[in-house]
């Protein structure tokens, strides 16, 4: 049974800070990754989709990498500013359902 | 492009009443998903449809939890009758068909609100 584990649970740090967000799968067999983000009461926005033969994505300050092998992402945020702000969630894509984490909450001090 | 919609965004009802939600995904998209989330716990898959039919219904909770998807379009989730444990946030997702794209990105809409009191 695939399992999405999102560590830490909670992050605050000071503005311009680059920081890193880890997500970690059970099960290598997925086809793609994507991290969205959640801003309080607001639906998910797609932030970055990696497909299983991808080993990373890059937008803006943003980017995610994958190891399938070790069941493993990373979504690294650069400069981070205020905006920020949000809930970032990472979920697999296993026989055409998401498999989702329970999320990082970071806050961004100015 | 409209994106996925919602509606209502909000809805209170009481233990045992009835209560429908709408999913509108973005035009031309086969594939559509509900999930939800409740308190405390992460986002979970309900079910994917592909143009009107239930391609995976497995993660429906119980059978007082009913989807459709006439004509292939919009899609309602009722529950009926309510219970405490159903309120969370109920979200709807749509794809494009898989011939067409290999990325299989799904697109969110803002959600459901469901507080059964």
């Amino acid at each position: 049974k695939q399992e999405v584990t999102q560590i830490p649970a909670a992050l605050s740090v000071p503005e311009g800070e680059n920081l890193v967000l880890n997500c970690s799968f059970t099960d290598s067999a997925i086809y793609n990754l994507q991290w969205f983000r959640q801003d309080p009461g607001k639906g998910l926005t797609s932030l970055l989709l990696i497909q299983s033969s991808q080993r990373e994505q890059t937008s803006g300050r943003l980017n995610a990498s994958l190891d399938k092998s070790s069941g493993r992402s990373t979504l690294y945020i650069a400069a981070s500013q205020p905006g920020d702000s949000a809930t970032y969630l990472c979920a697999v894509l296993v026989g055409g359902k998401l498999i989702f984490g329970q999320g990082t909450e970071l806050s961004v001090k100015p | 492009e409209a994106g996925v919609t919602q509606f209502p965004s909000h809805s209170v009802i009481e233990k045992g009443q009835t209560v429908t939600l709408r999913c509108d995904p973005i035009s031309g998209h086969d594939n559509l998903y509900w999930y939800r989330r409740v308190m405390g716990k992460e986002i979970k898959f309900l079910l994917h449809f592909v143009k009107e039919s239930k391609q995976d219904e497995s993660g429906m909770p119980n059978n007082r939890f009913l989807a459709e998807r006439t004509g292939g379009t919009y899609s309602t989730l009722k529950v009926q009758p309510a219970e405490l444990e159903d309120s969370g946030v109920y979200f709807c997702a749509s794809s494009q068909k898989f011939r067409t794209s290999a990325v299989h990105e799904q697109f969110f809409g803002p959600g459901t609100r469901l507080t059964v009191l």
